[in-house]
């Protein structure tokens, strides 16, 4: 049963726009988020994370909103970059060792 | 310097063959994880250790077995695999004393069973 989901499997955004991506959960116990950037060939890498008590973290392009009250939380990028072009992953977890991971979204920015 | 690293990269091997596959990591970190990576993409924890201590068991058939003989190290091995053993398998790692959910990801290793 997967309790974090991404339903859009892929996005296409133009170079310099924003790209925004999405993610839900059904656990409200979850209380910390993050998404992850994996490129081919290679495992995810760490890109931004949210604490539960938060509503909003920046980090420089990267932007994570979350909305408990809709168990949704979002990444905002801007702006893109062809360089961004990857697959991004949304975790969740109840603050301990183990992460739930979405299915992924593949972001491909245009020239 | 990898910081997490997986070897081998690929591996291709029949069915009812067992196999194993290495993970090190030179972070310092503590915890050790195995993820799957199946056919519809999703990551799965299967297992993860804490200072060599088991403290992550999935479900996972007990075909497989997880070993860490140090904090830096932890080798997955699969008995008698099957068709469905068929996917990429993540190391990470992470710090149990900061955000151990910040994990650190080698760069898989692509299991295929024929």
């Amino acid at each position: 049963d997967q309790q974090v989901k991404q339903n859009s499997p892929s996005l296409s955004v133009q170079e310099g726009r924003i790209s925004i991506l999405n993610c839900d959960y059904t656990n409200s116990m979850f209380d910390y988020f993050l998404w992850y950037k994996k490129y081919p060939a290679e495992g995810p890498t760490f890109l931004i994370s949210i604490s539960s008590i938060k509503d909003k973290n920046e980090d420089g392009r990267f932007t994570v909103f979350l909305n408990k009250s809709a168990k949704h939380l979002s990444l905002h990028i801007v702006p893109s970059q062809p360089g961004d072009s990857a697959v991004y992953f949304c975790a969740a977890t109840m603050n301990d060792y183990k992460l739930s991971f979405g299915a992924g979204t593949t972001v491909t920015v245009r020239a | 310097d990898t910081a997490v690293s997986q070897t081998p990269k690929y591996l291709v091997t029949q069915m009812g063959n067992d196999k194993s596959i290495k993970c090190e990591q030179n972070l310092g970190h503590d915890t050790m994880y195995w993820y799957k990576q199946d056919s519809k993409k999703f990551l799965k924890i299967m297992f993860s250790y804490n200072n060599k201590e088991l403290i992550i068991n999935e479900t996972v058939p007990n075909r497989f077995s997880p070993k860490s003989p140090d904090k830096a190290h932890l080798n997955l091995h699969i008995n008698s695999l099957e068709l469905g053993d068929s996917a990429v398998y993540f190391c990470a790692s992470s710090q149990s004393t900061r955000t151990p959910y910040e994990q650190y990801f080698g760069p898989g290793t692509r299991l295929t069973v024929t």
